[in-house]
Parts: C-alpha cells; sequence; structure tokens
C-alpha cells in the first residue's frame, strides 16, 4: 500500500497570505489528523477529521482549518500568515478507532517571511 | 490531563552498546502508548505500540518497550545500537477515558539518539 502523500513538500509565503496543505490518507484509511511541529513547541495537535467531520480540534486559533473529502483526502488551510506559523505540519491517517496506529506523511515544510 | 514526559534530550550510546531512551505518561485513564521516530526533514515512522496484554513489546528494527503501569513508564530499548539508529524519538499516548480525543496523540518533547561509531 502506498503511504500518507502530503502536497507540496515545501511551501513559502509572506505575512498575511494564506495557505493551503493537502493530505491523501493511505487506501482505506478513514481518520486524518494534523499536527504541527515547531523546535519551540514540539508536536501540536491541530485537529482530527473521521468520515468528513471534525471529531477533533486542539488549541489553535479559527485561522487554521480542514475539511474532508468523501475520499478521505483532506486539505488544511491557514488564512492570515503569521511568522510564528512556519512549522513542519504532518499529517497522519488511521482506520479512525482508539486501537489503530496514525501513520504520519513526510509533512510540509512552511516558512512565512 | 494527558502528558508524556522524555526527561532527557539527547542520549549519546556506543554502536554496539544497549540504549534505552525513557518515557513516563501520565493520563485520567488507561494509555495506549506509541513510539516513533523522525529522521532529518521526514515525517515521523512508526515503531512499536502498547495497547494491551504483555508488559513488553516488541517493534521494528529491533526495538522493543516496556511498558510499567506503577511507574507509568514506557520506555524504548534495543539490545544492540547501530549507527543508522540516531535519530529523533518521539513517545506519545492516547487516554482512553478521552472520548472526545479519540483520534488524539499526545507527544513528548522528544529525544535525540546519537550512535557513534
Amino acid at each position: 500500500k502506498a503511504g500518507v502523500t502530503q502536497t507540496p513538500r515545501y511551501l513559502i509565503k509572506t505575512r498575511g497570505q494564506q495557505v493551503t496543505l493537502s493530505c491523501s490518507p493511505i487506501s482505506g484509511h478513514r481518520s486524518v489528523s494534523w499536527y504541527q511541529q515547531t523546535p519551540g513547541q514540539g508536536l501540536q495537535f491541530l485537529f482530527e477529521y473521521f468520515s468528513e467531520t471534525q471529531r477533533n480540534k486542539g488549541n489553535f486559533p479559527g485561522r487554521f482549518s480542514g475539511r474532508q473529502f468523501s475520499n478521505s483526502r483532506s486539505e488544511m488551510n491557514v488564512s492570515t500568515l503569521e511568522l510564528g506559523d512556519s512549522a513542519l505540519y504532518l499529517c497522519a491517517s488511521s482506520l479512525g478507532y482508539e486501537q489503530e496506529t496514525q501513520y504520519f506523511g513526510p509533512g510540509t515544510r512552511l516558512l512565512v517571511l | 490531563a494527558q502528558s508524556v514526559a522524555q526527561p532527557e534530550d539527547q542520549v549519546n550510546v556506543a554502536e554496539g552498546n544497549p540504549l534505552t531512551v525513557k518515557c513516563t505518561y501520565s493520563v485520567s485513564g488507561n494509555p495506549y502508548l506509541f513510539w516513533y521516530v523522525q529522521y532529518p526533514n521526514r515525517g515521523l515512522q512508526f515503531l512499536l505500540k502498547y495497547i494491551t496484554g504483555d508488559n513488553l513489546v516488541k517493534g521494528s528494527y529491533g526495538f522493543e518497550a516496556e511498558f510499567n503501569k506503577s511507574q507509568t513508564s514506557f520506555h524504548l530499548k534495543k539490545p544492540s545500537a547501530l549507527v543508522s539508529d540516531s535519530a529523533l524519538y518521539f513517545c506519545a499516548v492516547r487516554d482512553l477515558e478521552g472520548g472526545s480525543t479519540l483520534g488524539r496523540l499526545y507527544f513528548g518533547r522528544g529525544t535525540q539518539l546519537t550512535v557513534w561509531p
């Protein structure tokens, strides 16, 4: 099976712009979770989608949003970018049940100038 | 509140020696515990998990971890380290009592493992 894929892999934006990141889960996986990784804050949970519904949300401002499509692919959007949004954004997919492992994609490296 | 602590930012070990990367957790109920590894400019790669049953869990690449409920620990171990094991290791927990936190993993800060030849 193909693993989790994320596009684009690298992105450079300027403050105030918006950005959309994409994640394609492993075939058959219905849950997609997003995490932000920074040197200062480590790995922080953004949100999780399961069967097109947001099931869980972390403590991030409303500028961060996401959605999931009927084929389980997911996108996250960050509006009005700030310098502090520079990070590695990781997507993980799983079958969506509590015992299941989350498998991570390679991430999207976002740099905000 | 759920949390994970990795008390060592860095662990250094000689190739061929055993290695241990420490992890302690705090949850309100019973935990599901995970170890992931991250190589430079890569995503997280799953190593192993504890769900229930035997306290010693075996995973990928010769790694194993021991669940200790009384000490709330889940230390990662390998009998003989390789230079290629050098990477950033993360411990994570999912709280079974979390209910609405079902899909959420809580991660430690990570431990940088360096294995020198």
